[in-house]
């Protein structure tokens, strides 16, 4: 089966910015999640999808994060205004419903300058 | 919420040698515990997932080991090969509901030849 795709691979902005990411996840999956990892760290949850619907965005800094999923497909990610400390790998990710694991995407590599 | 500790940060052994990774959690509700291996620049991919109804899981040279009274659970890489290097995280979770994984800091393992 086909992966999770994303788009750009690697993202550099000026602070202050805005830039937007993109997620296609596996076909059929209706649980999508769009993590943050910061070099040197472990993935951090930041949003999640089930279908169209938000199951959670209590980690979203919701005064410069927004994220959408149309259709209950694809997703995007947007940033607005960019900051120093957003510099990091977005990463997203798919599940099947009634399956365990998650299968991440390549991610973005974002640099804020 | 959900807290994973992941030790060591950093672990170096003889290529043939074994390495060990442990993590503990928090909340005692979590039954679901994966690991995830991320080679540098590549996305984070599954290796091996135990739940909390079993103590041991084996997978040719890896195993995971659950002790949900302690609430720790452990990564045996045993004859280790060049190719095991690479950084792993633990992860942890329920598996009702929303399925959101809480991740570890990660361990970067070398493998010396």
């Amino acid at each position: 089966e086909a992966g999770v795709a994303q788009s750009p691979r690697y993202k550099i902005i000026e602070k202050r910015q805005s830039v937007a990411f993109w997620c296609n996840p596996i076909s059929g999956h209706a649980t999508l999640y769009w993590y943050q990892q910061i070099l040197g760290q472990g993935p951090k949850l930041l949003i999640q999808f089930q279908n169209n619907g938000v199951v959670d965005d209590s980690q979203l800094p919701k005064d410069r994060f927004s994220a959408e999923r149309l259709k209950g497909v694809d997703s995007t990610l947007k940033i607005q205004p960019a900051k120093l400390e957003d510099s990091a790998v977005y990463l997203c990710a798919s599940r099947q419903t009634g399956r365990y694991g998650y299968t991440f995407g390549s991610g973005t590599r974002l640099t804020v300058v | 919420g959900e807290n994973v500790e992941q030790h060591p940060s950093t672990l170096s052994v003889q290529e043939g040698d074994s390495a060990v990774i442990k993590c503990t959690y928090s909340d005692s509700a979590s039954n679901y515990f994966p690991w995830y291996k991320q080679e540098l620049g590549k996305r984070p991919q599954l290796i091996i997932d135990i739940r909390s109804n079993v103590g041991e899981k084996k997978d040719q040279r890896i195993a995971v080991t659950l002790n949900k009274t302690a609430k720790h659970f452990s990564l045996h890489i045993t004859e280790t090969q060049p190719e095991d290097s690479a950084v792993y995280f633990c992860a942890a979770s329920l598996i009702q509901g929303a399925q959101k994984l809480v991740f570890g800091q990660g361990t970067r393992l070398t493998i010396n030849p």
